[in-house]
């Protein structure tokens, strides 16, 4: 049981790339969520999905987009990279209705866009 | 704004006495409190949770206790043990809608 696994572990883009962020779980959870974390800010939520074919905005979507094609992985993709988005991405995911049970996380994703 | 704050980065504790982590908040329609432990190159692990019909949680050596009043909780590690040592970030939510993260204490839990 590997709960949520995510891919890679480290990346490095340039200015303008794009890439996409893989997100599973084995957990048969509902809800599964996408979140950056920030040298002195806590974590903030770029979008969620409450169950499988759904997707949610969260607090700071701008320049992402997501699918939920399955219900076990969650893709975070980045179409035109910029520096702000370097950061820890971290993916997690949770049974039952979206933000009413415990999240669980992945080990996270580090993000270098030069 | 961050509705979720943790005004202590960093905390060192002797091994065997009590960790205090301290966490405020300013929304008034959080009714829901988690703490989550954090190892360098891991995820975020749930550790306890609150909710705001009560003002104690406790789960063996962790205590959560909120004060709705002055929108403060606090999570109190008794004995503190050299493993407890990791950034501890609380969050908050109102029901159903997203949570909301404090920037995280690291504690150090020295021998």
């Amino acid at each position: 049981n590997a709960g949520v696994t995510q891919t890679p572990k480290f990346q490095v883009l340039k200015t303008g790339q794009s890439m996409t962020l893989q997100c599973a779980q084995d957990m048969n959870h509902n809800s599964m969520y996408w979140y950056r974390q920030d040298p002195g800010m806590g974590l903030r939520l770029i979008y969620y999905s409450a169950s499988e074919g759904t997707t949610d905005k969260g607090e700071v979507p701008d320049g992402y987009n997501v699918s939920r094609l399955k219900k076990q992985n969650f893709l975070l993709g980045l179409e035109s990279a910029a520096p702000s988005q370097t950061s820890v991405y971290f993916c997690a995911s949770s049974n039952g209705l979206a933000f009413q049970e415990t999240q669980y996380f992945g080990p996270g994703t580090r993000l270098l866009v030069l | 704004d961050q509705q979720v704050k943790q005004n202590s980065p960093s905390l060192s504790v002797q091994e065997g006495r009590i960790s205090i982590l301290n966490c405020d908040y300013t929304n008034s329609m959080f009714d829901y409190f988690l703490w989550y432990k954090k190892y360098p190159a891991e995820g975020p692990t749930f550790l306890i949770s609150i909710s705001s019909i009560k003002d104690k949680n406790e789960d063996g050596r962790f205590t959560v206790f909120l004060n709705k009043s002055a929108k403060h909780l606090s999570l109190h590690i008794v004995p503190s043990q050299p493993g407890d040592s990791a950034v501890y970030f609380c969050a908050a939510s109102a029901v159903g809608n997203q949570f909301y993260f404090g920037t995280g204490t690291s504690l150090t839990v020295i021998p």
